[in-house]
């Protein structure tokens, strides 16, 4: 079965500092890999996803995270936050078997940018 | 884009009453939608699986008898919690999956909508 982890679980962070979020999943097969974010109050977002290629990814709002199959992680990153970037942080992985294929959400990472 | 529209958003209910929620793909088919649990600051929690013609498949602790979940179309699926009790409370979220041959929309979640069982 597939897991999750996401080590950081309150992130606190002042404007314009950067952001490294970490995500480690645990499964023997190809997989796809997942942010979404959730502002308080709204549904998810996807933020960015990887399916396969360049292991580098970028999303919107800046973010971007890196595929490192060695080390099971996809580690979100921002430069530079902002205020605005205050929300709640799931990574989700799926495993490539099929249309039925069910993602797995980690426990999520709440990230307080302070002004 | 894919988009997913949940109703209600909001609903309060009386103990023991059944209250059902609607999940539709607006401008895809979808052949397989996820119904997920959300607890105040937690992690999403998948309850089934739901797939168009097929009985869902439900995860493990999940009672199907007392969330039902149908998929009679490609763009529509409902879970109906029965007899609800107050620890049923919580934010119920579906999400929808289409492979089309040349578009991956990947996952696609709905607004949700936060029950209260009074």
């Amino acid at each position: 079965a597939q897991s999750v982890s996401q080590h950081n679980h309150h992130v606190i962070l002042s404007e314009a500092a950067s952001l490294e979020l970490g995500c480690n999943y645990s499964y023997g097969g190809t997989v796809n890999l997942f942010w979404y974010v959730q502002y308080p109050g709204q549904h998810l977002q996807l933020l960015l996803k990887y399916f396969s290629g360049d292991p580098l990814v970028k999303g919107i709002k800046g973010f971007e995270a890196e595929f490192i199959k060695s080390k099971f992680s996809f580690n979100l990153r921002k430069p530079s936050v902002q205020w605005s970037d205050t929300a709640e942080y799931f990574c989700a992985v799926n495993a490539q078997t099929g249309t039925a294929s069910k993602l797995t959400f980690g426990t999520g990472t709440r990230l307080q940018v302070t002004l | 884009g894919a988009v997913v529209s949940q109703h209600p958003s909001r609903v309060i209910c009386k103990s023991g009453t059944s209250v059902k929620i609607e999940c539709r793909s607006l401008d895809f088919q979808a052949t397989t939608m996820f119904w997920y649990r959300q607890f105040p600051k937690q992690s999403l929690m998948l309850m089934a699986t739901s797939n168009e013609g097929s009985k869902a498949t439900y995860e493990q602790g999940v009672e199907k008898d007392k969330f039902l979940i149908n998929h009679a179309s490609l763009t529509l699926s409902t879970l109906t919690v029965t007899s609800a009790h107050p620890e049923d409370s919580s934010f119920y979220i579906c999400s929808a999956r289409t492979l089309h041959p040349t578009v991956d929309y990947g996952y696609t979640f709905g607004s949700g909508t936060r029950l209260t069982v009074v």
